[in-house]
């Protein structure tokens, strides 16, 4: 079965430190990445996505992600993080064989003042 | 604003009844998803409507069924409800063509008691 894998479910970090959150998804084709992020007390928005062309995507608020597609990864970086950051964080995969969305467990951050 | 309208926001409802939960499509979107959230886990995917039809499923029971109306609004019905399907559902549009994310809804929180 197609599965989603993302190695941390809470990651607590200072302000400023970086971040890299982990995903790995499971072999079945061409596949369309995405992460998403959930603020307390808000809906999931998208933070940004990969469908083809340059592995490294740049998305919203300084995030970005790196397609590894020999490893099977799409990890989240932000160089420096802050306060407003804490959130819940999830990556999302689409095999466009299949057309169905699988979504990781979430990785909770939270990033201390 | 998120764009997705869903409703009710919250809803109880006692085991083995029968829940409609609704969603309003984004401006321009076409595609509509119902996600299940359990709590403490990513979003499942239950299936995806486009044209009217449902085109791709996730490992629900036949006890989840859906339909998109003309104006691409979407309502999902779980009958026979089981306490197990306590959880937020979560609807998310986006337009056919390639290359879009999906937009979430802020979800229903179902009880079932």
């Amino acid at each position: 079965a197609q599965s989603v894998s993302q190695h941390n479910h809470h990651v607590i970090l200072s302000e400023a430190a970086s971040l890299e959150l982990g995903c790995n998804y499971s072999y079945g084709g061409t596949v369309n990445l995405f992460w998403y992020v959930q603020y307390p007390g808000q809906h999931l928005q998208l933070l940004l996505k990969y469908f083809s062309g340059d592995p490294l995507v740049k998305g919203i608020k300084g995030f970005e992600a790196e397609f590894i597609k020999s490893k099977f990864s799409f990890n989240l970086r932000k160089p420096s993080v802050q306060w407003s950051d804490t959130a819940e964080y999830f990556c999302a995969v689409i095999w466009t064989n299949a057309g169905k969305s699988t979504f990781g467990d979430g990785t909770t951050l939270t990033v201390k003042p | 604003d998120a764009g997705v309208t869903q409703s009710p926001t919250h809803l109880i409802k006692t085991r083995g009844q029968q829940v409609t939960l609704r969603c309003s499509p984004k401006s321009g979107h076409d595609t509509v998803s119902w996600y299940q959230q359990a709590l403490g886990q990513g979003p499942q995917f239950i299936f995806q409507y486009y044209e009217e039809e449902e085109r791709q499923r996730g490992n629900f029971p036949d006890r989840f069924s859906g339909h998109q109306f003309p104006n691409y609004s979407s309502e999902l019905n779980v009958n026979a409800l089981l306490l197990g399907d306590s959880a937020l559902y979560l609807c998310a549009s986006r337009w056919a063509g390639t290359g879009h994310g999906y937009t979430f809804g802020s979800g229903t929180r179902l009880t079932v008691v």
